[in-house]
């Protein structure tokens, strides 16, 4: 089945710098890639996704880049603020499938 | 759009009762419905997949008889934890996907479970 790795598991990171956090996966049949935000004790939040025919995309503050033939994805959040500070899930699915496999989280602290 | 809720937001239970609990989709009907469960510090594990009237898959490791879940109708599903144990506290997420959206899984504000 598919198996997706994220790196890395905390990241803290100044206020105003960038944050990046990648995502592998295994199965090339998948074709959807979805990032969620979720905060202590709440419901993952769906912040961005991407499909597999494009390879960037963005919205203000946040970017995703997907690179199919190395089978990785990656999340950018630029210009970061205190309020970003969450664990980030990446998930992957195949075109045929039903389920979201998810990679094991970052916890990004912004610091004031 | 697009909201799910569920039922309750916590339950604290003795060891060998049962809890059940409620995923709805408020606004779309759920063509189908996931469990998650997310034990501290780590990432959501998918437990079952359910699609309405049809019984639901259960993911390698995971003790169908353990946790019952029913899919009745396009906006409900429930999970049964039953005989529950303290290894089995948690918090137990759902999500829907339906309507219009071909991929994307609209999660519920789980449940946490507590058992003494």
């Amino acid at each position: 089945g598919e198996n997706v790795e994220q790196h890395p598991s905390t990241l803290s990171v100044q206020e105003g710098d960038s944050a990046v956090i990648k995502c592998t996966y295994s199965d090339s049949a998948s074709n959807y890639f979805p990032w969620y935000k979720q905060e202590l004790g709440k419901r993952p939040q769906l912040i961005i996704d991407i499909r597999s025919n494009v390879g960037e995309k963005k919205d203000q503050r946040i970017a995703v880049t997907l690179n199919k033939t190395a089978k990785h994805f990656s999340l950018h959040i630029t210009e970061t603020q205190p309020e970003d500070s969450a664990v980030y899930f990446c998930a992957a699915k195949k075109a045929a499938g039903n389920k979201l496999t998810f990679g094991g989280g970052t916890r990004v602290l912004v610091k004031p | 759009g697009a909201v799910v809720s569920q039922h309750p937001s916590w339950v604290i239970c003795k060891s060998g009762t049962s809890v059940k609990i409620e995923c709805r989709s408020l606004d779309f009907q759920a063509t189908t419905m996931f469990w998650y469960r997310q034990f501290p510090k780590q990432s959501l594990m998918l437990m079952a997949t359910s699609n309405e009237g049809s019984k639901a898959t259960y993911e390698q490791g995971v003790e169908k008889d353990k946790f019952l879940i029913n899919h009745a109708s396009l906006t409900l599903s429930t999970l049964t934890v039953t005989s529950a144990h303290p290894e089995d506290s948690s918090f137990y997420i759902c999500s829907a996907r339906g309507g219009l959206a071909v991929n994307e899984q609209f999660f519920g504000p789980g449940t946490r479970l507590t058992v003494l």
